[in-house]
């Protein structure tokens, strides 16, 4: 089974408009952490949101957020107020802790690819 | 502030031949990281360390080796480069196990 899924290949949003990419996620270990990685046309990966297993709150950097519904499974980035320089492809990658012997090792989804219209 | 840097950013080999990817941080991070891109499959994990001497194994690390003599550095090699191994290389590094980790810019290999 797919350790990370995104279901969504690509996504349209109009500017100024939010949007949600969808991220699910198997795991029996109960500690892991969840990330968002951003990799535009440039092709670095960039870093935006981190949500750990035990955090009561969801997650906000900035115009990013991250709806984290644990008995779901899910880990949804939204997005609010987009803008032009959002588009991008869009990672979700999940660290199983295994006791503290995974050195921190990211599993990635395949990603979303996000278009933002003007 | 150089951070992760990725060296050469693009190479371009042929079958068969040795290649070494280079892979520099400075934020004396302990634990590092190359993982391959390709359409289709997202970031896969070849191998990984936790401190200088001690790597392991990721998911997709057959004809691939590494090395860390140094905390600064993690080349990895394709000791007999294969077409399957035409991807976009990245490596990260982290602070500790739960930490970020911040990719390095990438390197694009072609093997003919």
């Amino acid at each position: 089974a797919q350790k990370i899924t995104q279901t969504q290949p690509g996504m349209f949003v109009q500017e100024k408009e939010a949007v949600t990419l969808d991220c699910t996620y198997d795991t029996s270990d109960p500690s892991y952490g969840l990330f968002w990685y951003k990799q535009p046309s440039s092709g670095e990966m960039i870093f935006l949101i981190y949500q750990g297993s035990y955090d009561q709150q969801n997650a906000t950097e900035g115009r990013y957020s991250l709806n984290f519904q644990k008995a779901r499974k899910s880990a949804n980035l939204v997005i609010s107020a987009s803008q032009l320089g959002d588009s991008a492809m869009y990672f979700c990658a999940m660290r199983e802790d295994a006791g503290g012997t995974s050195y921190g090792k990211l599993t990635f989804g395949q990603g979303t690819i996000l278009t933002v219209h003007p | 502030d150089a951070g992760i840097t990725q060296s050469p950013r693009y190479k371009i080999t042929e079958t068969g031949r040795q290649v070494t990817l280079m892979c520099h941080q400075t934020w004396s991070h302990s634990y590092m990281f190359w993982y391959r891109q390709d359409l289709g499959h997202g970031l896969r994990l070849i191998y990984y360390s936790a401190a200088a001497d001690i790597t392991d194994k990721g998911e997709v690390s057959d004809g691939y080796v590494v090395s860390r003599s140094k905390t600064e550095n993690f080349p990895l090699t394709l000791e007999s480069a294969t077409r399957s191994q035409t991807s976009v290389y990245f490596c990260a590094s982290s602070p500790r196990t739960s930490g970020t980790q911040y990719f390095g810019p990438g390197t694009r290999l072609l093997v003919l």
